[in-house]
């Protein structure tokens, strides 16, 4: 079965522009994490989604959104872009959003430059 | 504060060289402790879920184990195709799928 898909893969911005970031989990699978990943701060948690609901949000700013549609896709939208914005940007799938399982699917990442 | 830590940062291996990798944390209501495998360019693939101390669980030549303080990551008879990036991550009461990652180990296995 098809994986997490993300889009777009690569993508350049300058300060102050704002970006939006696709993911498609797997088929059935109704959560879905945001992790930002930097070679300083490694994996971070960004907010999950379940169901269209927002059942967990981490330590970033309010620049930082997220939301999840019927069809269990979402989006994280960034605002206001700083350099440190540049990451790899990782969605994550999973049937269930108990936190028991730990069988997070990840897609391979949409990578953020910000100049 | 819910921390996350693994050792060595980096290690090399010669074929064959079995080895362990260390993951400590410190978290309130620990409800699992997970290994992830991350590939250059790719995302992490998940490995293993643990959830007692005492708990083991196998693949191939990987071993995970859980104490109440840390887990390890025994690899026997490596391979280079083992050589990846291992991360280890928690989760919590109340975290839902937050997982708290590790800074992860760099592992090469050389031929």
């Amino acid at each position: 079965k098809a994986g997490v898909t993300q889009t777009p893969r690569y993508l350049i911005k300058t300060r102050g522009q704002q970006v939006t970031l696709s993911c498609s989990p797997i088929s059935g699978h109704r959560s879905v994490s945001w992790y930002q990943q930097t070679p300083g701060q490694g994996l971070q948690f960004l907010f999950e989604y379940f169901s269209e609901t927002q059942r967990n949000k981490g330590n970033f700013p309010g620049r930082f959104s997220g939301r999840q549609f019927s069809n269990s896709r979402s989006e994280m939208n960034v605002s206001t872009l700083e350099l440190g914005d540049s990451a790899l940007y990782l969605c994550a799938s999973s049937l269930f959003s108990s936190g028991n399982t730990g069988e997070l699917f990840f897609g391979e990442g949409s990578r953020l430059t910000v100049l | 504060e819910d921390q996350v830590t693994q050792s060595p940062e980096a290690l090399r291996l010669q074929e064959g060289e079995s080895s362990s990798l260390n993951c400590s944390y410190t978290v309130s209501g620990l409800r699992g402790l997970f290994w992830y495998r991350q590939d250059p360019g790719k995302g992490p693939e998940f490995l293993f879920t643990l959830y007692s101390a005492g708990e083991e669980k196998e693949k191939e030549r990987l071993k995970a184990t859980l104490t109440k303080k840390e887990s390890f990551l025994h690899i026997t008879a490596p391979k280079p195709e083992d050589s990846a990036t291992y991360l280890c991550a928690v989760t919590f009461s109340g975290g839902y799928n937050k997982l708290i990652f590790g800074a992860g180990t760099r592992l090469a296995v050389h031929p």
